[in-house]
């Protein structure tokens, strides 16, 4: 059974940093492409970053490019999310979730609840 | 790039249909047959409902169908059941490695 479970998220101030976890289990984690999306509470998803199955190719959406980096260990069947610069804005709750091909979002976690307030 | 617009609700009553309809541009939507669908009830994660337009994932009803015209995708729901009650939200690929969602459509069973 495929299970994606986040962990990392919690309370910091603005400018501050986090950095989320996502352990995979019941795949072979290093085949596939991995996401990061984000959802405040009682909004819409909204798809935050991208890296291939190697870890060397990353996308990132406009909004946290340049403050947030994932990566991975396949080693560890980890994904990792390091939000830096963190603003009020990016309060939501984090999911991790798993691509199959073509482009779509097969298998998610349960989400990790980050918030930013001073 | 802006989010895929949906309406806000949409409802039927229990073995009614209902289309929720999807739209975006030729950079998404109208670009690729990479449209696909999520279900998420309330404090849970998404689902995926459909990929690629109309394909259904294993273990997902029949019930579930999705279709594309130009630069709009729809999800139909037929035969409601109570347990469809959910927000759905589409998302497309929107090429170069990106994708976008929809904005959300709230399903009520009547």
């Amino acid at each position: 059974e495929v299970q994606l479970v986040e962990s990392g998220g919690g309370s910091v101030q603005p400018g501050g940093s986090l950095r989320l976890s996502c352990a995979a289990s019941g795949f072979t984690f290093s085949d596939y492409w991995m996401h990061w999306v984000r959802q405040v509470p009682g909004k819409g998803l909204v798809w935050l970053s991208r890296i291939d199955s190697g870890g060397s190719g990353t996308v990132y959406a406009d909004s946290v490019e340049g403050r947030f980096t994932i990566s991975r260990d396949n080693a560890k069947n980890t994904l990792y999310l390091q939000m830096n610069s963190l603003r009020a804005e990016d309060a939501a709750v984090y999911y991790c979730a798993r691509s199959n091909w073509p482009h779509y979002f097969a298998y998610w976690g349960q989400g990790t609840p980050v918030t930013v307030s001073s | 790039q802006s989010a895929l617009t949906q309406p806000p609700s949409a409802s039927g009553s229990p073995g009614q249909s209902v289309t929720i309809s999807c739209t975006g541009t030729s950079s998404d939507v109208g670009g690729y047959n990479y449209v696909s669908w999520y279900q998420q009830h309330p404090g849970k994660a998404p689902k995926v409902m459909i990929y690629e337009v109309s394909k259904r994932p294993s273990g997902v009803p029949d019930r579930f169908s999705g279709s594309k015209s130009g630069d709009t995708a729809s999800l139909t729901v037929s035969g409601l059941q109570a347990e469809d009650e959910a927000d759905y939200y589409c998302s497309s690929y929107a090429g170069s490695n990106n994708y976008v969602f929809g904005t959300g459509t709230k399903v009520t069973v009547l």
